[in-house]
This record gives C-alpha cells, sequence and structure tokens, in this order.
C-alpha cells in the first residue's frame, strides 16, 4: 500500500521569506513517480512537478525548488521569496510508474500556506 | 479554455436523490480519471478510463456510484440515492498516456 504524509497541516510566513513544505511517502513500489500539486482558492489542482524514482537530481525552477532523498522516503519542497500568490493548499503525491502509467496518484493531506504581506 | 471543464460547479441536493456531473478533457487526451476530494483532505482516487474504457475502479466507489465515457470524450459520474457522506468536490482529471494529469476545478456537491 501507498502513503503520503505531509505532516504540516498549516504554515503561515511572512511575504519574502524563504518556506520548506515536507512530505514523507511510502511504498513497496521500487519504480514510482512523485508529484506536488498546488489548489489555490479557485478548487482546480495545479501540477507543478513530477518526479520519477530513478532521478534524484533537486531540480529549480525559479522560486521552487524540490529535493527528492530516496534514502529517507522525502520529496520536499521550498519556496524561495515567498509572496502572496503563493498562499494555497500544496499536495504532494505518489503514484506506481508502471502501473496505468503512473496517474492514479496517492495524495497526502495536504498543507495550507498563508503568506502574509 | 482548453482545460479540464466540470459542470456543474456546484450541485445541492436532497438526500436520496440522484445527480450527474460531467468532465470535459483536453480534447486530445485519451485518459480521464475522477477524484473525491471531503473537506480539508487529499483527493482520492475513484476510477479511470482510457479511451471509452473504464480500467479501474477504486472501493471507494460503491454500487451507488457509475462513471462513463461513451466516445472516449467527455465523461460522466452519476451518483444514486445520495447519502449526506457523498458531501465532496468530485475532480476530473485527464492525461495522455505518461504524462502528468490536469484537473479541473471541481465539481462541489452537497447533500442536505
Amino acid at each position: 500500500a501507498q502513503k503520503v504524509t505531509q505532516a504540516q497541516t498549516e504554515i503561515s510566513v511572512v511575504e519574502k521569506e524563504d518556506v520548506t513544505l515536507d512530505c514523507v511517502y511510502e511504498t513497496r513500489d521500487t519504480t514510482y513517480y512523485l508529484f506536488w500539486y498546488k489548489q489555490p482558492p479557485s478548487g482546480e489542482l495545479v501540477f507543478l512537478i513530477r518526479r520519477n524514482s530513478f532521478d534524484e537530481q533537486n531540480e529549480i525552477s525559479g522560486r521552487y525548488s524540490w529535493n527528492f532523498q530516496k534514502s529517507t522516503s522525502s520529496f520536499n519542497f521550498t519556496i524561495t521569496a515567498s509572496q502572496v500568490v503563493d498562499s494555497a493548499v500544496y499536495f504532494c503525491a505518489l503514484s506506481d510508474l508502471l502501473k496505468n502509467a503512473g496517474n492514479m496518484l496517492t495524495f497526502g493531506g495536504g498543507t495550507r500556506l498563508m503568506v502574509k504581506p | 479554455d482548453t482545460g479540464v471543464s466540470q459542470d456543474p460547479r456546484h450541485k445541492i441536493t436532497k438526500r436520496g436523490q440522484n445527480v450527474t456531473f460531467r468532465c470535459d478533457p483536453i480534447s486530445e487526451h485519451n485518459r480521464l480519471y475522477w477524484y473525491r476530494q471531503t473537506l480539508g483532505q487529499g483527493p482520492e482516487f475513484l476510477t479511470y478510463f482510457q479511451n471509452e474504457a473504464q480500467l479501474e475502479k477504486s472501493r471507494l466507489l460503491s454500487d451507488r456510484f457509475s462513471a462513463e465515457r461513451p466516445k472516449g470524450s467527455f465523461s460522466t459520474l452519476e451518483i444514486q440515492r445520495t447519502e449526506q457522506g457523498d458531501s465532496a468536490m468530485y475532480l476530473c482529471a485527464s492525461s495522455l498516456v505518461r504524462s502528468e494529469a490536469f484537473f479541473g476545478q471541481g465539481t462541489r456537491l452537497t447533500v442536505v
């Protein structure tokens, strides 16, 4: 069985602070995908990143960066110089890479990020 | 707008009534997924289609739930004899094979 844990239910920061959202996962699969999605108040889940279990390189995209560590089963997400528009609920998710091409997602409970001006 | 479209956005129904939701995926996407999200929780997988074939169903999908994708394009999710526990956001997503899924804005169902 797969499980994703986002221990931080809510984080509040002041604009321009850096913030890291934690994600720990459990799976018996040897090949899997990890994802991050953002859910703004409008409700739509916005895709941010997908990484496969073969690729442990960290990734940076603008103010966003992701740290994948297989040894600790973690896939953490850092926002640098946070902005008010980053306020949303962020979900980490996991899927079996091979089964159904990896889109049957197991989501964590989400972390609500509030960025105050 | 070429994203995933869901209709209606909100639905209030009385317990025991049937409801149907529609999802229009991104046009070239052959895979379509339904998820359910209750308040304060992450989405949970319900079912998915490749073209018109329903290939996987979660145990969450009770006999009162049925999903169809008759021509491999739009999909409907019907809930019969609704119960208060069915109140949730129903999310639809679509993808190409081996690409990430893109989600719609969801249909929020309230059963009173």
